[in-house]
This record gives structure tokens, C-alpha cells and sequence, in this order.
């Protein structure tokens, strides 16, 4: 079936690097999604990346695609009180049907 | 810079009743998504409009939920008899004609059914 997999809870120090995990399931996923969620806000898109590559970095995110074992990762480098926030996996499965893990909530302390 | 938009931004309801909620996607998105998410969940994808046709719908819509979008532009998302269960955030968000499908959100309604 489909299912995005994520551990929902990361704690780091300010200046640490975070590094958020994901699981999918649908190998013909054709890109893959990180969001950011504040509280009482919408989902802001972060980054993403397109299946064939491996790696694709962004300022101070890098995601990593291992597409063999279905594992997107996410790194947050020198990460800021203001990177606190959850953080969600999703991926395109059937059709147009975007599918989001359950978050990861990131913890930022000063 | 005119993001999606959605109203209202908070709603709160007699279980019963009925309730609408209206979403303005970026003006040349042509496609647009209703999502439900609820506490401590990621958003769960309720249905997928390309212009004015709706294409999929999640079986998480049940027969009281109705979604419209008449003219391609704005839709609307109608849950009649409302349910405590129904309490959640309505997100929608739209995108553009482009390979990556790339989804922007709007800030949602939260629907909260006494």
C-alpha cells in the first residue's frame, strides 16, 4: 500500500545539523517533497528532488535519495531556533495523489 | 504576490449543520487539491481538480462531502450534517502546468464541529 514513514520527534542544538529521515513506498514516484509546517500556518515547500538523482542541495539543506531502499533524508546544517518547525515527506503516488508522512517535529534548542 | 487563499480562516460549527469553504489558487494553476489534516497527522489528500473536471477523489470523501470548481478559478469544498469527526484543517493548494507538479498551500480553514 502507500505509506510515507517518518520519526516524529528530532531534538538538536543551535549550530547542529538536523538530519530528517523518511521511508516511501511507491517506487514510480517521480519527485519527492519536503515541506515545512509552523504552527497555526499552511505548508511551505522547501525543496524536492527528481527520482534519478542522488543528491540535490540547497543553501543550508541537502536531501539525499537512496532510491534502492525507498529512504529521503533531509539536512538542515547550522540549523536556527527558527528551523523549529514539523517537517513533511511526500511523494506523488497514483495519478495526482500526494502522499505525506506524518511529520517530524524538530525541536531547536538554544 | 497573490498566494492561495482560503475562507474561512476559522469555522466553527453545530454538528448538524452544513458549511462551505472557498479556496483561491494562483491565478494560473491549473490544478488544484482539497486536503484534511488533523492533529498531529500530515495532510490527507481529499481530491484533485485539473481545471474545472475533478479527477480523483480519496475514499475519505464520503457522500457528504461535495467539491465543486465551476469555472476552472476558485472551488468550493460543502460538508452537509456535519460530524464531530469532521473537526480538522481544510488545506487546499495549487499548481502550475509543470513536470514537477510543485503544490503551494494556502493557509487552510479550521473547521471545528461542537
Amino acid at each position: 500500500g502507500e505509506d510515507v514513514e517518518q520519526s516524529l520527534f528530532l531534538s538538536v542544538r543551535e549550530g547542529d545539523s538536523s538530519v530528517i529521515n523518511c521511508t516511501y513506498t511507491d517506487s514510480s514516484s517521480t519527485y519527492l517533497y519536503w515541506y515545512k509546517q509552523e504552527p497555526g500556518a499552511g505548508l511551505q515547500l522547501l525543496t524536492y528532488i527528481f527520482s534519478n538523482m542522488d543528491m540535490k542541495q540547497d543553501q543550508r539543506l541537502t536531501v539525499l535519495l537512496n532510491k534502492k531502499d525507498k529512504h529521503l533524508s533531509l539536512r538542515i546544517a547550522d540549523t536556527q531556533t527558527g528551523d523549529s518547525a514539523i517537517y513533511f515527506c511526500a511523494e506523488i503516488g497514483g495519478g495526482f495523489k500526494t502522499i505525506f508522512g506524518a511529520g517530524t517535529r524538530l525541536f531547536v534548542k538554544a | 504576490d497573490t498566494g492561495v487563499s482560503q475562507d474561512p480562516r476559522h469555522k466553527i460549527t453545530k454538528r448538524g449543520q452544513n458549511v462551505t469553504f472557498r479556496c483561491d489558487p494562483i491565478s494560473e494553476h491549473n490544478r488544484l487539491y482539497w486536503y484534511r489534516q488533523t492533529l498531529g497527522q500530515g495532510p490527507e489528500f481529499l481530491t484533485y481538480f485539473q481545471n474545472e473536471a475533478q479527477l480523483e477523489k480519496s475514499r475519505l470523501l464520503s457522500d457528504r462531502f461535495s467539491a465543486e470548481r465551476p469555472k476552472g478559478s476558485f472551488s468550493t469544498l460543502e460538508i452537509q450534517r456535519t460530524e464531530q469527526g469532521d473537526s480538522a484543517m481544510y488545506l487546499c493548494a495549487s499548481s502550475g502546468r509543470t513536470s514537477t507538479d510543485t503544490q503551494y498551500f494556502g493557509p487552510g480553514t479550521r473547521l471545528t464541529v461542537l
